[in-house]
């Protein structure tokens, strides 16, 4: 069946280093990506989203990049810092379906 | 403030009992949004609603029952028929429209004893 999942279950990188996390999806009707940031014992917080007929979104720190000639999504967050420690997860969507997330990636921020 | 309200956050549930978990949102959202999360997993899809006294199954609704009577609230019963309950249960809401995230509910963690 579509799934959506993620390269590498565990992230650490160095204070002010960048991340990268990475994904890859299946479905190749999805139009629509979302990444989420989750703390322990709370719920997803949304970071940033791009729709398929783009191939880069910048945010605050942070980047999209897809490329849907692989079905691959990440995300790119500049100089991370501590508070950026928790578990990221990739969703996506074709049309009116719902989200369907992928497995997660840990990051760890080491100071 | 708006926002999205999951009640209670920790839930002791007996075997064979049924319970309901509480999702109450003032977004003015349409859409609403059922996930059940396990350690160390994503999110499942349970179940949704896109509109009032009108909802859909998900991947795993077995065991789940819903209700959307009014736009702000969709409480999730977890039924006894849920062979395995204990996890922690999201609930989300969207605006109408395609491409838009989510807004989640800070989950409640369901503990069958």
């Amino acid at each position: 069946g579509e799934s959506v999942g993620l390269h590498l279950p565990t992230l650490s990188v160095q204070e002010g280093d960048n991340s990268i996390i990475n994904c890859a999806y299946s479905n190749s009707a999805s139009d629509y990506f979302i990444w989420y940031k989750q703390e322990s014992g709370k719920g997803p917080q949304f970071i940033i989203d791009i729709r398929s007929n783009m191939d880069k979104r910048q945010g605050q720190r942070v980047t999209v990049l897809l490329n849907k000639t692989v079905k691959h999504l990440s995300l790119q967050i500049a100089a991370t810092q501590p508070g950026d420690s928790a578990v990221y997860f990739c969703a996506e969507k074709a049309g009116r379906r719902a989200l369907t997330f992928g497995s997660g990636t840990r990051l760890q921020v080491q100071p | 403030d708006g926002g999205i309200t999951q009640s209670p956050k920790y839930l002791f549930r007996k075997e064979g009992q049924n319970v309901t978990l509480s999702c109450e949102q003032n977004l003015n959202h349409d859409a609403m949004y059922w996930y059940r999360q396990d350690p160390g997993q994503g999110l499942r899809l349970i179940y949704y609603s896109q509109i009032v006294n009108d909802f859909q199954k998900g991947d795993i609704a077995e065991g789940y029952s819903v209700s959307r009577e009014k736009k702000e609230s969709f409480p999730l019963t977890v039924t006894s028929a849920q062979k395995n309950p204990t996890a922690f249960y999201l609930c989300a809401s969207k605006p109408q429209g395609l491409n838009y995230g989510y807004t989640f509910g800070s989950g409640t963690r369901l503990t069958v004893v």
